[in-house]
C-alpha cells in the first residue's frame, strides 16, 4: 500500500526556532506538493517541484520559509525562525501525470505544528 | 473574493439522507473539478474528479459539473455515519499542477 509519508507528525517549539518537516513521497511520483491548512485559510498550496525542481514556490514566505527535494525519496519544508502564526497542519502530496493532462495527488497525514 | 467558494456548514443529516455539497468558482479557465474527503486529523483523500462537464457516478458517490453557471456538486445517497468528514473541492486548468481548494464543508451524519 503506496503512501505519503512525513515526519516529524507533531512538533511544538518555541519561537525563533528552526523547523524542519520532511516528506517521502510514492515511488514513482515526480511531482511533490507542500500545502498548509489552518481554520482560517483552509488548504493552501506554498511549493511543488517537478522532477525534483522547484516549479512555483509563490505561496510561501520567502523570508523564513525553504523547500527542497536533495533526492527523489525526500522533500524538506524548514522554517527559520519560526513564529506564533506559523502553527498549522503542513501537508506534503506527491502525483504524477495521468492520461492526458489529469492530475491526482495523494495526501500524507501531515505534520502539526504549533509555535510558542 | 476567493476563486472558489464553499459553504463551511457544518451539515448535519440523519444517517440514510442524500447529501449535496456544493461549490462555486469564478474562473472559467478550470476545467479539472475534484472532490476531497478528509477525516479528522488525516490528509485529505481523493474521492471523484470530473473533466470539464457533466456527471460522473460513482457507487454511492455522484459528482456534477456546470461549467455555464460555475457550480459543482458532490451528492451522496443513503449517507452512513462513516462519511462523516470535512469535504473539500478542489479546481484545476487545463494545462499545470496548481490545485485551488475550497474551505471545505463539514458533513456529520448521525445515526
Amino acid at each position: 500500500d503506496a503512501r505519503v509519508t512525513q515526519t516529524p507528525r507533531h512538533k511544538v517549539t518555541e519561537m525563533g526556532q528552526e523547523v524542519t518537516m520532511r516528506c517521502q513521497p510514492i515511488l514513482g511520483h515526480n511531482t511533490v506538493f507542500w500545502y498548509r491548512q489552518t481554520m482560517m485559510q483552509g488548504l493552501e498550496l506554498l511549493a511543488y517541484f517537478r522532477n525534483r525542481a522547484p516549479l512555483d514556490d509563490s505561496g510561501m514566505p520567502k523570508d523564513r520559509f525553504s523547500a527542497e527535494m536533495p533526492d527523489a525519496t525526500l522533500a524538506t519544508l524548514k522554517i527559520q525562525p519560526s513564529e506564533p502564526r506559523d502553527s498549522a497542519v503542513y501537508f506534503c502530496a506527491s502525483g504524477t501525470l495521468a492520461s492526458g493532462s489529469s492530475y491526482e495527488q495523494y495526501f500524507g497525514p501531515g505534520t502539526r505544528l504549533t509555535v510558542t | 473574493q476567493k476563486e472558489v467558494e464553499q459553504d463551511p456548514g457544518p451539515l448535519s443529516v440523519p444517517e440514510g439522507a442524500i447529501v449535496s455539497l456544493n461549490c462555486t468558482y469564478s474562473n472559467s479557465a478550470f476545467q479539472y473539478f475534484m472532490w476531497y474527503r478528509q477525516y479528522s486529523r488525516k490528509g485529505p483523500e481523493l474521492l471523484m474528479y470530473t473533466y470539464s462537464s457533466g456527471n460522473k457516478e460513482d457507487g454511492r458517490f455522484t459528482a456534477q459539473v456546470d461549467k455555464s453557471s460555475k457550480y459543482i456538486s458532490l451528492f451522496i445517497r443513503d449517507s452512513q455515519p462513516s462519511d462523516s468528514a470535512t469535504y473539500l473541492c478542489a479546481m484545476k486548468r487545463e494545462y499545470g499542477n496548481k490545485l485551488v481548494f475550497g474551505a471545505g464543508t463539514i458533513l456529520r451524519v448521525k445515526s
